[in-house]
């Protein structure tokens, strides 16, 4: 099956812990995101990639470190340093990073990952 | 600071009835527009996506983009309680390929 897959489902850290949660996609997307969600909040970027071995900040990147040595894996580090960690944390793909004006970016969403401090 | 706004609701209508979904932008420049379902405790799924002014229909639900007034709608013809989630608006950030998402409205449709 074509898609993007998140783990864990549930994660619980300790104050002053760096946790690390997995993403990985089959679909041979060149883009992948991070975002985070509060409750009854939009979502807001934390980072993105365009192509392996690259990435950007987003929105509120500050206390959260990211990778892409694959194409198909993107994993996100929370920090100790980020103050409100606890949040629902959604990795995304897209065919291809959408700079073009004409190009759609038509972003897919994985399950997620729910965080809860302790 | 580009913004995408949405009526955070709740948008309540009976079952069968049609439900209006609202989303401004700011950003004159965007192109590229889209909705997203969100069930409770769920991800977001991608339902609709528009480029073109005027209306895209598929099934029971048709977006209608209007880019001189910076609105872009989502209408859902016989709406049934599983409707009932969250829509999300994201536009097109045209200054690298980003979605900027608005913070969603809530749909219940009562039966």
């Amino acid at each position: 099956d074509g898609g993007i897959t998140q783990s864990p489902k549930y994660l619980f850290r300790k104050e002053g812990q760096n946790v690390t949660l997995s993403c990985e996609q089959n679909l041979n997307h060149d883009a992948m995101y991070w975002y985070r969600q509060d409750p009854g909040q939009g979502l807001r970027l934390i980072y993105y990639s365009q192509i392996v071995n690259d990435f950007q900040k987003g929105d509120i990147a500050e206390g959260y470190s990211v990778s892409r040595e694959k194409k198909e894996s993107f994993p996100l580090t929370v920090t100790s340093a980020q103050k409100n960690p606890t949040a629902f944390y959604l990795c995304a793909s897209s065919i291809e990073a959408g700079l073009a004006p004409s190009s759609y970016n038509e972003q897919f969403f994985g399950p997620g990952t729910r965080l809860t401090v302790l | 600071q580009k913004e995408v706004e949405q009526n955070s609701g709740p948008l309540s209508v009976p079952e069968g009835a049609i439900a209006s979904l609202n989303c401004t932008y700011s950003d004159r420049v965007s192109q590229s527009f889209f909705w997203y379902r969100q069930y409770s405790g769920k991800s977001p799924e991608l339902i609709m996506s528009i480029y073109s002014n005027g209306d895209k229909e598929d099934g029971r639900f048709t977006a209608q983009l209007n880019k001189a007034s910076q609105y872009v709608s989502l209408l859902i013809r016989d709406s049934q309680p599983s409707d009932s989630a969250t829509y999300l608006c994201a536009v097109k950030d045209n200054q690298g390929g980003k979605l900027i998402f608005g913070q969603g409205t809530e749909l219940s449709v009562k039966p």
